[in-house]
């Protein structure tokens, strides 16, 4: 059974760059076609999708974030990994690692999947 | 101010039937892509509940149904529980923002 956990430092300094690690464990993050993403949640708010990266490497990012966000994946380890940078207390959220098959069958279609296994999620507070 | 606008909060007896609405544009719901659902408990990562406007993944109950019209798409809950007072989120594509949306959220209280 495919697991996702994400880990990273917890605690930020504003300006600093957040880096955060999503481990897949279970199932090979080269095996079918999956974009594996990421998604964040401030303290009592919605969902905010940050951005996905396809196995090949590609990427793609939210527009209001793009400017600071560098998504990469290390096959070798089965993981892939966020960087944000210049960070702000507005980055302070819980940050989640998902995976999205590139496609799903629906009667009569197929269709982009949904995020369809999550992480447990980690907390990532930006303060002096 | 999300893409996607939910009602903040919703509630309901048990035993009843209760609809979350998930409001969009022509840009997202009206062009014709897909809208899914995600139930999150409290304290919790959220899960997926409803795929491609209608579909259940395996395991989630037939309580759980979802719908698409226009510029807009609904989660329906039937047999309400206890165990069903969480947020539940709506998705989508937007091809203005080229980027996935969720809705604003719409929290579930069980009465």
């Amino acid at each position: 059974q495919l697991q996702l956990q994400e880990s990273g430092p917890g605690l930020v300094k504003p300006s600093e760059t957040l880096s955060l690690l999503c481990t897949v464990s279970g199932g090979s993050i080269t095996s079918g076609s999956y974009y594996w993403g990421w998604i964040r949640q401030p303290p009592g708010k919605g969902l905010e999708w940050i951005g996905s990266i396809y196995s090949s490497g590609s990427t793609n990012y939210s527009p209001s974030l793009k400017s600071r966000v560098t998504i990469s994946v290390d096959t070798s380890k089965n993981q892939f990994s966020l960087n944000l940078s210049s960070v702000t207390a507005a980055d302070t959220a819980v940050y989640y690692c998902a995976r999205r098959p590139e496609i799903v069958e629906v009667p009569a279609a197929t269709t982009p999947g949904a995020f369809d296994i999550w992480g447990q999620g980690t907390m990532l507070t930006v303060s002096s | 101010q999300s893409v996607l606008t939910q009602p903040p909060s919703v509630s309901g007896a048990p035993g009843q039937r209760v609809t979350i609405s998930c409001t969009g544009s022509s840009s997202n719901i009206g062009a014709g892509y897909d809208v899914h659902w995600y139930q999150q408990l409290p304290g919790t990562a959220p899960k997926l509940l409803i795929y491609a406007n209608s579909n259940r993944p395996s395991g989630v109950p037939d309580r759980f149904s979802g719908s698409k019209s226009g510029t807009s798409a609904s989660l329906a809950i039937t047999g309400l529980q206890a165990e069903d007072e969480a947020d539940y989120y709506c998705q989508s594509y937007d091809s203005s923002l080229s980027a996935w949306v969720f809705g604003g959220g719409t929290k579930l209280t069980v009465l």
